[in-house]
C-alpha cells in the first residue's frame, strides 16, 4: 500500500521567515495531495491541496509544489505568524480524499 | 451548514467491552471517512462509507466495524477492547475536506 514520509518533525523558526515541509510517496498512482493543520486540541482543517496534474498551486501564504517524478511534494508557509504554529500533516490518495495515507507530521513553531 | 459533528465527545472503557461512535456528516454530504490517530501511529484510515456502502476499509482487524444509515450518519463499532485501542477517533465527510472534533476513547 500507499507509504509517507514527512519531513522535518519539527520546525523552529522566527516570525517572518519562510518554512518549507517536505513529503515522499510510494505509490506512482496516487493523484489526490491535501495538506492539513491541526492545533492542540483540535481537528484537523485542511488548508490546502493539489492535484496530480498540476505542478504548484497558491493561495496567499501558503504553496503547495508536487514533483511527480521523483514522487515528492512540499509545503512553503511565506512570512510565517505565530499564528501559523501547529502540527502539519501532508497525505495521499489514489482518488479524491476518501482514503488519506498520513504523514507523520510536522510540529511547526513560529517564535514571535 | 453545521459542520461535522461526532459522539460522545469522551469515553472511558475498560478491556473487553464494546464502544459505538457516531458522526453526522455536513449535510448533504454522503461519503464519510474514518480515521484513528494515535500519538505513536498517527493518523490512519479505517473506513469510507458512501450511500450506506462501505467503498474502501483500511488495514484494522474485524473488531472494528462501521455502517452508514440513509440520513448519511455513520458509527463505528469497536468490540472487546484493547489498550492500544485508546485514541482519537475522526470523522471526515466531503472525501475527508472536513473533519469533526473527534471522539477521545481511553482504555482502561
Amino acid at each position: 500500500g500507499e507509504n509517507v514520509e514527512q519531513h522535518p518533525s519539527t520546525l523552529s523558526v522566527q516570525e517572518g521567515d519562510s518554512a518549507v515541509i517536505k513529503c515522499t510517496y510510494s505509490d506512482s498512482a496516487s493523484n489526490y495531495f491535501p495538506w492539513y493543520k491541526q492545533e492542540l486540541g483540535k481537528r484537523p482543517q485542511l488548508i490546502i491541496d493539489i492535484r496530480s496534474n498540476v505542478g504548484e498551486k497558491k493561495d496567499q501564504r501558503i504553496a503547495v509544489t508536487l514533483n511527480k517524478t521523483a514522487k515528492h511534494f512540499s509545503l512553503h508557509i511565506t512570512e510565517t505568524q505565530p499564528e501559523d504554529s501547529a502540527v502539519y500533516f501532508c497525505a495521499a490518495s489514489m482518488g479524491a480524499g476518501n482514503m488519506l495515507t498520513f504523514g507523520g507530521g510536522t510540529r511547526l513553531m513560529v517564535k514571535p | 451548514k453545521a459542520g461535522v459533528t461526532q459522539t460522545p465527545r469522551y469515553l472511558i472503557k475498560t478491556r473487553g467491552q464494546q464502544v459505538t461512535l457516531s458522526c453526522s456528516p455536513i449535510s448533504g454530504h454522503r461519503s464519510v471517512s474514518w480515521y484513528q490517530q494515535t500519538p505513536g501511529q498517527g493518523l490512519q484510515f479505517l473506513f469510507e462509507y458512501f450511500s450506506e456502502t462501505q467503498r474502501n476499509k483500511g488495514n484494522f482487524p474485524g473488531r472494528f466495524s462501521g455502517r452508514q444509515f440513509s440520513n448519511s450518519r455513520s458509527e463505528m463499532n469497536v468490540s472487546t477492547l484493547e489498550l492500544g485501542d485508546s485514541a482519537l477517533y475522526l470523522c471526515a465527510s466531503s472525501l475527508s475536506r472536513y473533519f469533526g472534533p473527534g471522539t477521545r476513547l481511553t482504555v482502561l
